[in-house]
């Protein structure tokens, strides 16, 4: 069985500049998280999906961050307008049913904004 | 304050020695699971626990949803388990997973 799987591996950006992070879950997953991991401190939760289904994006700074996953399997995270501040690794998660159920990270993508 | 603290930050361990990595919770907490991340960034699911205790293989796994805390233990450190090791606990009511910051293990040879 694959694992999560995302791309690219890294991303280095000057600021302002945009970039879009993919991510395939394990098959037959129903629920997508999307994670960002800062240096030196643990993951933290920015969007997750039930299906195609927007679950809980309360934690997305949504003037320059979007995600989306239109036919519930692959997702997509956008940064607009990049910042400094947004220099981390960004991961993806999957799992069945949404909760009670183990959790499956990619192996991230490590963005650098300059 | 945190909700879910870990402690130590970072421990450093000869090989073949054991250690106890443990996570409080300030939370109504109802599962937990252990991740280890390697040093090249992946994050490994380690265990999924509802209250009471798992093993496999040189680790074991306890929770205690009563006392909101769990520990992870390892026997017989191997230079392989160095990494940093998460716990993350999901809430009450949420299907979120809420993470700690890490122990950094060192296993030194």
């Amino acid at each position: 069985e694959a694992g999560v799987t995302q791309s690219p591996r890294y991303a280095v950006l000057q600021e302002g500049q945009a970039v879009s992070f993919w991510c395939d879950p394990i098959s037959g997953h129903d629920t997508l998280y999307w994670y960002q991991q800062p240096r030196d401190q643990g993951p933290q939760l920015l969007v997750y999906f039930r299906d195609e289904a927007v679950i809980d994006n309360s934690q997305l700074p949504s003037d320059r961050f979007s995600a989306v996953r239109p036919k519930g399997t692959n997702s997509t995270l956008k940064i607009q307008s990049a910042k400094q501040g947004d220099t981390a690794t960004y991961l993806c998660a999957s799992s069945r049913t949404g909760g009670y159920e183990r959790l499956f990270f990619g192996h991230g993508t490590k963005l650098s904004v300059l | 304050g945190d909700k879910v603290k870990q402690s130590p930050s970072a421990l450093s361990l000869q090989e073949g020695t054991n250690s106890a990595l443990r996570c409080n919770f300030s939370i109504a907490a109802t599962t937990v699971q252990w991740f280890l991340q390697n040093p090249r960034g992946s994050l490994m699911n380690l265990f999924y626990l509802v209250p009471g205790t798992k093993e496999n293989g040189r680790l074991k796994s306890a929770f205690d949803s009563k006392e909101s805390y769990s520990t992870l233990h390892i026997r017989d450190a191997q230079l392989e388990d160095s990494g940093t090791y998460f716990c993350a606990a999901e809430a009450f009511g949420s299907w979120q997973l809420i993470f700690g910051s890490g122990t950094q293990l060192t296993v030194m040879p």
